[in-house]
């Protein structure tokens, strides 16, 4: 089946430091990947993606590249801004572009200025 | 318009209350997602639409739940009976093919309608 494994918050970090958030996945076929922020309130909005294999999805500083051989998509920003500070989500959808997403758990990222 | 909407924001029900819930896709978007965000993070989906029909709908407890996207209608998302374990964030996304003819079908989220059943 389908499901994505990201690394358990809270993180917390200070301003201008390097950020690595963990995403590993599991899929029947061929998915495309998701990062997605929350801020306090909000919905989801699309951060970055990529659609396959050694794809480098980036948006706002933040970069994330489809790894099939280690079934991964580990999001980085070199240097956080507290503006940043939100739970991001990694996801995945099946090969279907209809297909449903499927969520990692959320990591919740502080950043202190 | 160019946001999906969602209403109410918050909603209140007592246990046994219907609630129903309203989501208007961005105009042009044929295809509807509704989620259940419980727990403050863990994402379960619902159930899907192209246009007014079912796509996919294996997220759905049937029992209680029911979904329907109408023609020139808000979609809506219905549970019966409520309970206390449905307390949690309800998101509707959209989506559509883009105008280039690239299937990136990307979701755009909604704010989410909070639903707490007391």
């Amino acid at each position: 089946g389908n499901s994505v494994t990201q690394m358990e918050g809270p993180v917390t970090l200070s301003e201008e430091a390097f950020l690595t958030i963990n995403c590993t996945y599991t899929a029947t076929g061929y998915p495309s990947l998701f990062w997605y922020v929350q801020y306090p309130g909000e919905g989801l909005q699309l951060l970055l993606k990529a659609t396959k294999a050694d794809d480098k999805g980036s948006n706002k500083g933040f970069e994330a590249t489809y790894r099939k051989e280690t079934t991964s998509f580990h999001l980085e920003k070199g240097s956080v801004q507290v503006s940043d500070s939100a739970v991001y989500f990694c996801a995945l959808r099946e090969g279907s572009t209809l297909g449903r997403l499927y969520f990692g758990r959320g990591t919740q990222l502080t950043v202190w200025p | 318009g160019e946001e999906v909407a969602q209403t109410p924001k918050h909603l209140v029900r007592g246990e046994g209350q219907k609630a129903k819930l309203y989501c208007a896709p961005i105009k042009g978007h044929s295809y509807v997602f509704w989620y259940q965000q419980v727990l403050k993070n863990e994402f379960k989906f619902l159930i899907s639409f192209q246009n007014e029909n079912v796509f996919d709908e294996t997220g759905m407890p049937k029992e209680r739940f029911s979904a329907k996207c109408l023609p020139n209608s808000p979609c809506s998302l219905e549970i019966q009976a409520t309970k206390l374990e449905d307390s949690a964030v309800y998101f509707c996304a959209s989506s559509q093919l883009t105008r280039k003819g690239k299937s990136s079908y990307e979701q755009y989220f909604g704010p989410g309608t909070r639903l707490t059943v007391t």
